[in-house]
């Protein structure tokens, strides 16, 4: 089991472009979520999934999309880069929304120039 | 009021101490509760769980207080591997669902 992973590792982007986030699980988990993280701050949740086709917004949404056509996958993609959109950036899956522990994906450190 | 509140910290303490680490919550329907370790620049990973009767696993234990709203880790005899970032999660009734809330951390720095 690869658990979930990420890629690319790190990125720079120049304002105003665009590029998907890669997130994939092998965990057959239904629950999949985007967060980002700031220096010295906590997780914020970006978008979450409950299934294949059921996507719903989180705290921080703005400039974001994400899409869910398989359990396994759960691409988050960045329209018109802004510098506030600079942050590591961490995917994560769980059995359930509540009980269970979320597991994580290694994270993509993104900054945009 | 922010809705899952940490003390940021730094705590600094010697090999061998206590530590404890609180947590708040603002929406008394909070479901569950977690606490996470992150180590620099990795991703968080599951200490424990947090159960109304509280909880332990070997030098940690965990409590919850629901009528205070706020949660706890208790850390013996301090390691130096324990050095690291505490991330307590709480998940927040919203809208009819519950969205997973983390707090900004709390650093522990354990020296020699």
């Amino acid at each position: 089991n690869a658990g979930v992973t990420q890629t690319p590792k790190f990125r720079i982007l120049k304002i105003g472009q665009s590029m998907t986030l890669q997130c994939t699980q092998d965990m057959n988990h239904n629950y999949m979520y985007w967060y980002r993280q700031d220096p010295g701050m906590g997780l914020k949740l970006i978008y979450y999934s409950v299934g294949a086709g059921i996507t719903d917004k989180g705290e921080v949404p703005n400039g974001y999309n994400v899409s869910r056509s398989t359990t396994e996958d759960f691409p988050l993609r960045l329209e018109l880069a802004a510098p506030s959109q600079t942050s590591v950036y961490f995917c994560a899956s769980s059995y359930s929304l509540i009980y269970n522990e979320q597991f994580f994906g290694p994270g993509t450190r993104l900054t945009v120039l | 009021r922010k809705e899952v509140e940490q003390d940021p910290g730094p705590f600094n303490v010697p090999e061998g101490a206590t530590v404890a680490f609180n947590c708040t919550y603002s929406n008394s329907a909070s479901q569950s509760f977690f606490w996470y370790r992150q180590d620099c620049r990795k991703e968080p990973k599951l200490l424990m769980s947090v159960y109304s009767s509280g909880n332990e696993d070997g030098r940690f234990t965990a409590q919850l207080n629901r009528a205070s709203q706020y949660i706890s880790l208790l850390i013996r005899d301090s390691k130096l591997s324990d050095s690291a970032t505490y991330l307590c999660v709480v998940n927040l009734s919203s809208g009819g669902s519950y969205i997973p809330t983390f707090g900004r951390g709390t650093s522990l720095i354990v020296h020699p």
